[in-house]
């Protein structure tokens, strides 16, 4: 099973709300990622978790905060967002394998922000 | 800077046909270099992948060839069915890939029956 779920599918939101986006996979992986991914353009990374410590933040705003709660979860909160960060947020997990990591990605959560 | 170069933009290509995109990087620190397909509405899924040791690997109708001299790789598409109608995004990573991947721009592929 290489599944990575996503939850919700779609979010809307005004700019003065608080919401969470929730990623979950259950293969064991070490690797957790956030991307974003606008229309017609390519996923951008934003944040990796490795071993749920968070290793890598692509100078993303701070109106977005991750989290890994355990090996299994990662969250993505959001608050005070902007217009323009209306996309596709994509999470992505990996083994932290010895030679390379295949990144699995969910369905992403479609979020329009008002 | 756009670390990776994809090329074409769109591509139509008959059924039957082979469908090829190239991509090209500039960090030479990349080692690890997937290509993922996308449907609209859906998350990229992975297709193959490669590491700079090798210069072609096949797996069914999918191949990617790497030069890695000129910085460049490629995918085919070889015997282009309607279903490969798709998004392709080129990546490359270091580490594997395990710190994150950097995409090309994408190539919208049509395959017209």
């Amino acid at each position: 099973d290489t599944e990575v779920t996503q939850t919700p599918k779609h979010l809307v939101m005004g700019m003065t709300n608080k919401k969470s986006l929730k990623c979950e996979q259950h293969m064991g992986h070490r690797a957790m990622y956030w991307y974003k991914q606008k229309a017609k353009k390519p996923p951008e990374l934003m944040f990796v978790y490795s071993y749920e410590k968070l290793s890598i933040n692509e100078s993303v705003p701070s109106r977005f905060s991750p989290e890994c709660p355990n090996s299994s979860l990662l969250n993505l909160h959001l608050h005070a967002l902007q217009p323009e960060d209306s996309a596709l947020y994509l999470c992505a997990s990996s083994q932290r394998g010895p030679s390379t990591d295949t990144q699995y990605f969910g369905p992403g959560t479609r979020l329009t922000v008002l | 800077q756009q670390q990776v170069k994809q090329s074409p933009q769109s591509l139509i290509v008959q059924k039957g046909g082979i469908s090829i995109i190239n991509c090209a990087y500039e960090n030479t620190a990349f080692d690890y270099f997937p290509w993922y397909q996308q449907f609209p509405g859906k998350g990229p899924a992975l297709l193959i992948a490669i590491r700079p040791d090798v210069s072609e690997k096949k797996e069914g109708r999918f191949t990617i060839s790497f030069n890695k001299s000129a910085k460049q790789f490629s995918l085919h598409i070889m015997d282009s069915q309607p279903g490969d109608s798709a998004t392709y995004f080129c990546a490359a990573g270091e580490g594997g890939g395990a710190d994150g991947l950097t995409f090309g721009k994408g190539t919208h592929l049509i395959i017209q029956p």
